[in-house]
């Protein structure tokens, strides 16, 4: 089982350009949830969602879009690149219970 | 708001035991989630505690106290391999089920 992938998995961008990182899962999940990471921290909600066609926004959702058209896909947007948004970025999805999250194995994104 | 403290660096020994406390602040969650994250790798479930008490799971225990806003998570038999970043977490109860994560615990194992 594939489980979580996440495309790409290095990315360098210069800053005001715009990206779309891909999360895909395989596991018919609910939910699914874009994280943030920066280094010596730990994971920081950007946006989720509960279902298909339904988004929310997390802890730092500011520069960030998200859109999840089909259950097993949720994309995450940058419109205009920030070196603030340089970090490593993890998608995870659960089936809504209160255990159970798999991540994606990141994608590290480098904004010059 | 909500947050949860860590220590940021732990020191062990190969074949010791070794604990990770989590101090919280929050409310209206599931329970407490322990994570395990290796340099350059994704975070990995170890374990869950929905109500007080002690679970375990082979080498690894984790502990929660709601009364005290407390839990811990108890390596035993340290391994080299177990030198990693250990992450508590809260799984909010609202309809969500979002993950709200500490800022990590860095182990260290030594031979």
């Amino acid at each position: 089982n594939a489980g979580v992938t996440q495309t790409p998995k290095f990315r360098v961008l210069k800053t005001g350009q715009s990206m779309t990182l891909l999360c895909a899962q395989d596991m018919n999940h609910e939910y699914m949830y874009w994280y943030r990471q920066d280094p010596g921290m730990g994971l920081r909600l950007i946006h989720y969602s509960v279902g298909e066609g339904t988004t929310a926004k997390g802890e730092v959702p500011d520069g960030y879009n998200v859109s999840r058209l089909k259950k097993q896909n949720f994309l995450l947007g940058l419109e205009s690149a920030a070196p603030s948004q340089t970090s490593v970025y993890f998608c995870a999805s659960s089936p809504g219970t209160a255990h159970g999250y798999t991540f994606g194995s990141g994608t590290r994104l480098t904004v010059v | 708001g909500q947050s949860l403290e860590q220590p940021s660096e732990v020191t062990a020994v190969e074949g010791a035991i070794v604990q990770i406390n989590c101090t919280y602040q929050t409310s209206g969650f599931y329970g407490l989630s322990w994570y395990q994250q290796h340099d350059g790798g994704a975070p990995t479930f170890l374990s869950y505690n929905a109500l007080d008490g002690l679970e375990e799971t082979g080498r690894f225990s984790s502990f929660l106290s709601r009364s005290d806003s407390y839990g811990y998570l108890l390596l035993q038999e340290l391994q080299m391999k177990d030198s990693a970043s250990y992450f508590c977490a809260v799984i909010r109860s609202d309809s969500s089920y979002k993950l709200i994560f500490g800022s990590g615990t860095r182990l260290l194992v030594r031979p």
